[in-house]
């Protein structure tokens, strides 16, 4: 299986730049995609999908979210945080079955 | 707009069976994908199962031969029968549209939970 590796937590400053990462075992990039997707979860509610394929945004989705990254190595940026923002976030792969996801990233406020 | 509505949970024994149902609108629904995907109680994320739109199936290891995923088109109702269930499958149960193995649009989900 495919393992995802993102760090617990974040804390930032509203109006700051938020940097999450996240790790695959391996690569999860083909020669036309990459196949890795953000989601975020707010307390209480389901999530929902951020970006797609490395760098793609969702539909309604502000662009303060970006997405970059191949092979292993992806990022999620949020600039500038909002207080709306606050919520852990999640990286997928879609590379390989099973469908595995990160251990998500809490985004707190500093 | 997409709407994916679940049902069926609830608080069941171990070793009993439960059905879940998830309710579509908004789509094509027999033109997609479907997927089961699970959270434990303060945990991350887990994907549990898939159906294509021409009902082939696969299962994460864990609940391999214990769940059956299915679907009528006909209903727009895609379906998760958990059989012989453990305290470990306690978790809130989302159903949810697939893109190219992502997920798209989500249920709000279903609470699980497997106690005596």
């Amino acid at each position: 299986d495919i393992v995802l590796t993102q760090s617990p937590a974040l804390a930032v400053s509203l109006g700051q730049r938020a940097t999450i990462s996240c790790r695959a075992s391996q690569s999860v990039s083909t020669s036309s995609y990459n196949l890795m997707h953000w989601y975020q979860q707010k307390p209480g509610q389901q999530p929902k999908l951020l970006i797609y394929d490395a760098s793609n945004l969702a539909s309604s989705i502000p662009a303060r979210f970006s997405g970059s990254g191949s092979g292993t190595d992806f990022t999620l940026t949020i600039n500038p945080v909002q207080a709306d923002d606050i919520a852990t976030y999640y990286c997928q792969q879609s590379r390989e079955l099973p469908l595995t996801f990160g251990s998500g990233t809490k985004l707190e406020i500093k | 707009a997409v709407q994916l509505v679940e049902s069926g949970g609830g608080l069941v024994q171990p070793g009993k069976s439960l059905k879940l149902s998830c309710s579509a609108s908004g789509f094509t629904f027999s033109s997609y994908g479907m997927h089961w995907i699970r959270q434990a109680p303060g945990k991350g994320l887990d994907w549990v199962a898939y159906i294509s739109s021409s009902s082939g199936t696969v299962y994460a290891d864990a609940v391999k031969e214990r769940f059956t995923i299915s679907r009528d088109n006909a209903k727009n109702t895609l379906y998760l029968q958990l059989n012989s269930l453990k305290s470990e499958d306690t978790a809130i149960y989302y159903c949810a549209r697939s893109f190219r193995y992502y997920f798209d649009y989500w249920g709000q989900g279903v609470m699980v939970t497997v106690s005596s």
